[in-house]
């Protein structure tokens, strides 16, 4: 599945509920990213990690956790802080600045 | 910060005909263009990318245009298909020693038949 595999596919939170996304990649790919997609808004990201232990906000971090324990993996935790939620979530990686991105198949998560 | 504007929001072109893309960008630094096509509920996936070093590169129907003076990168893609229906990004590596990508907010193809 192109080496970065994401779960669940669709995801349904309740109001105050934390969720958690899952991110895994086998390409030895040292960074990784989450970026969320509304309609009309483009990729936006919440959160990268460029090696093991170390990550960074990105321009959309309030609401949103991540923790980066191993290479291959990335979790995305989306908190009860986040007032809009729901949205289609990206996770990304690369091994290389001048190769992009190798993206996972997304998470849609909607809140009920 | 980075900021990435694409143009148009929509684009609409008759099969055989062809569709351009445009966008600009703001830090004179970025060095690295890649390009994206998602088709619907499906990941973005790399179609073509150029480095600033080089103005012009294609693949098959595809190109892409640099002109680093004016800060603006465009896609070409000829000889459209219905299966070039999808929604393309443009990106540009961000500031600083990180390769996080700044993308642009997409254009919507439709190619009729």
């Amino acid at each position: 599945d192109g080496g970065i595999t994401q779960s669940p596919k669709y995801l349904f939170r309740k109001e105050g509920q934390n969720v958690t996304l899952s991110c895994e990649q086998n390409l030895n790919h040292d960074a990784m990213y989450w970026y969320r997609q509304d309609p009309g808004q483009g990729l936006r990201l919440i959160y990268y990690s460029q090696i093991v232990n170390d990550f960074q906000k990105g321009d959309i971090a309030e609401g949103y956790s991540v923790s980066r324990e191993k290479k291959e993996s990335f979790p995305l935790t989306v908190t009860s802080a986040q007032k809009n939620p729901t949205a289609f979530y990206l996770c990304a990686s690369s091994a290389d600045p001048q190769r992009g991105y190798t993206f996972g198949s997304g998470t849609r998560l909607t809140v009920v | 910060g980075e900021n990435v504007e694409q143009h148009p929001s929509t684009l609409s072109v008759q099969e055989g005909d062809s569709a351009v893309i445009k966008c600009t960008y703001s830090d004179s630094a970025s060095n690295y263009f890649p390009w994206y096509k998602q088709e619907l509920g499906k990941r973005p996936q790399l179609i073509i990318d150029i480095r600033s070093n080089v103005g012009e590169k294609k693949d098959q129907r595809i190109a892409v245009t640099l002109n680093k003076t004016a800060k603006h990168f465009s896609l070409h893609i000829t000889e459209t298909q219905p299966e070039d229906s999808a929604v393309y990004f443009c990106s540009t590596r961000g500031p600083g020693a990180t390769n996080k990508l700044i993308f642009g907010t997409g254009t919507l193809l439709a190619v009729q038949p």
